[in-house]
């Protein structure tokens, strides 16, 4: 049981947009900042979003994070194939002096 | 060039100990602000994060696994240690490293991760 909350799936067609919830609580979302990671099959995960809403450089403008009180969301737009993959949220919680994921969300283009 | 490599034991008889490396290159174990992490991932499941070190020696661990597990670093040899006691089934995995830094909420650089079995 994962300390935040996410879809298991979406789906969308390429060129759509989707979006990925993540709900947590005030110890952790509600207060601290969330970050995005992107995992491919077979590979390490990567950081894909910061701070909420900020993009480590080479991530394009196509996704998109933001936060509001104790959940988060992460947008994708203009699909393409390539970003099929599991997408994990994750934060620190203060009050478990912990950093937390999601449960991950796969993301499946169809 | 910040990276991260794990190295350690394929596979583990349980009860035993597990003992895992974290190689860095591109940063220093001992510059200011500088974390590293161990973070696992069971087959098709999701992550799971263990443990955090700082270049102050700062230390925190995953509540429900504190008691098993111990993180150090040897900045002279540019390695991050974790072990693990008691080792379980349950704990196969794949287990990663990654770069963090103070204050900043995030792990910005991973390792390849190294699968870890345990079965007798």
């Amino acid at each position: 049981q994962s300390v935040l909350t996410q879809p298991p799936s979406v789906s969308a067609a390429p060129g759509q947009k989707v979006t990925i919830s993540c709900s947590g609580s005030s110890s952790n979302i509600g207060n601290n900042f969330v970050s995005w990671y992107q995992q491919l099959p077979g590979t390490a995960p990567k950081l894909l979003i910061y701070e909420a809403a900020k993009r480590p450089s080479g991530i394009p403008d196509r996704f998109s994070g933001s936060k509001s009180g104790t959940s988060a969301t992460l947008a994708i737009t203009g699909l393409q194939t390539g970003d099929e993959a599991d997408y994990y949220c994750g934060t620190w919680d203060s009050s478990l002096s912990a950093e937390v994921f999601g449960g991950g969300t796969k993301l499946t283009v169809l | 060039q910040i990276t991260l490599k794990e190295s350690g034991p394929t596979l583990v008889k349980p009860t035993q100990t597990l003992t895992l490396t974290c190689t860095i290159s591109g940063f220093s174990l001992s510059a200011s602000g500088v974390g590293v992490g161990w973070i696992r991932q069971p087959p098709g499941k999701a992550l799971e994060w263990l443990a955090l070190i700082y270049w102050d020696d700062d230390k925190h661990y995953s509540p429900s696994l504190k008691s098993r597990l111990t993180i150090t670093k040897d900045t002279s040899k540019n390695q991050v240690v974790l072990t693990m006691t008691s080792v379980d089934p349950v704990d196969t995995a794949t287990y990663y490293c990654a770069h963090r830094r103070w204050r900043k909420f995030y792990f910005d650089y991973w390792g390849q991760g190294t699968l870890v079995t345990v079965s007798s």
